[in-house]
């Protein structure tokens, strides 16, 4: 069975740091692309970042380029997600998710991330 | 990027019932449009790829239409379980991927 979970979540002062973390089972992590996808009420689900089965190839959304990196260490099966100068827009739960050919075929529950002084 | 807009917001249905949720994208996508559920507290499930395929264990109640500009998520025979969120999202041009902002599906 595949799962996804997520830990690292908590409340950060605008302007810190936070390094989000997903453990996989149950696949070939390795060979997976895996991707960081954050959900608030208000704008539902938006994409955050993406990177290959290696780790050689890495995207991210515009609005955290620069602010945010995505990583593996596929001997652990982690994926990260660090993230740095978090400000209040920041707020979401990050959910991290596996990808086939045609869409997010599997999800962790998320972490909440809350960006507040 | 691409926008993709659903349609409505929220609804409200019956057990029983048959509803239709609409997914409009700001430009032809072709089928590069899947569909994900849902529910409080859980994480999104994968529900329809390439606009009407059902991925394994979906129910046969669920169906996905479209291509283009113009997608459709119907559910037949209301289950009680069916209650949730819908996304459709769009992997014409990625990255980055886009999401509908969500159809609340109430009872």
């Amino acid at each position: 069975e595949v799962q996804l979970v997520e830990s690292g979540g908590g409340l950060i002062q605008p302007g810190g740091s936070l390094r989000l973390s997903c453990a996989a089972s149950g696949f070939s992590f390795s060979t997976s692309w895996m991707h960081w996808v954050r959900q608030t009420p208000g704008k539902g689900l938006i994409w955050v970042s993406r990177i290959n089965g290696d780790g050689t190839s890495t995207d991210y959304a515009d609005s955290v380029k620069g602010r945010f990196t995505i990583s593996r260490d596929n001997a652990k099966n982690t994926l990260y997600l660090q993230m740095n100068s978090l400000r209040a827009d920041d707020t979401s739960v990050f959910h991290c998710a596996r990808a086939n050919s045609y869409g997010f075929d599997s999800w962790g529950q998320g972490t909440l991330v809350t960006v507040s002084s | 990027d691409i926008q993709m807009t659903q349609s409505p917001s929220s609804l409200s249905a019956s057990v029983g019932d048959s509803v239709t949720i609409t997914c409009r994208a700001s430009q032809a996508i072709s089928n590069y449009l899947n569909w994900y559920q849902q529910k409080p507290g859980k994480a999104p499930k994968f529900l329809i790829s390439s606009a009407s395929t059902l991925q394994s264990g979906v129910p046969s109640r669920f169906s996905g239409s479209g291509s283009g500009t113009n997608f459709t998520l119907t559910i037949n025979n209301l289950q009680p379980e069916d209650f949730a969120t819908y996304y459709c999202q769009q992997r014409y041009i990625t990255p980055p991927y886009t999401f509908g902002q969500g159809t609340k599906l109430e009872i």
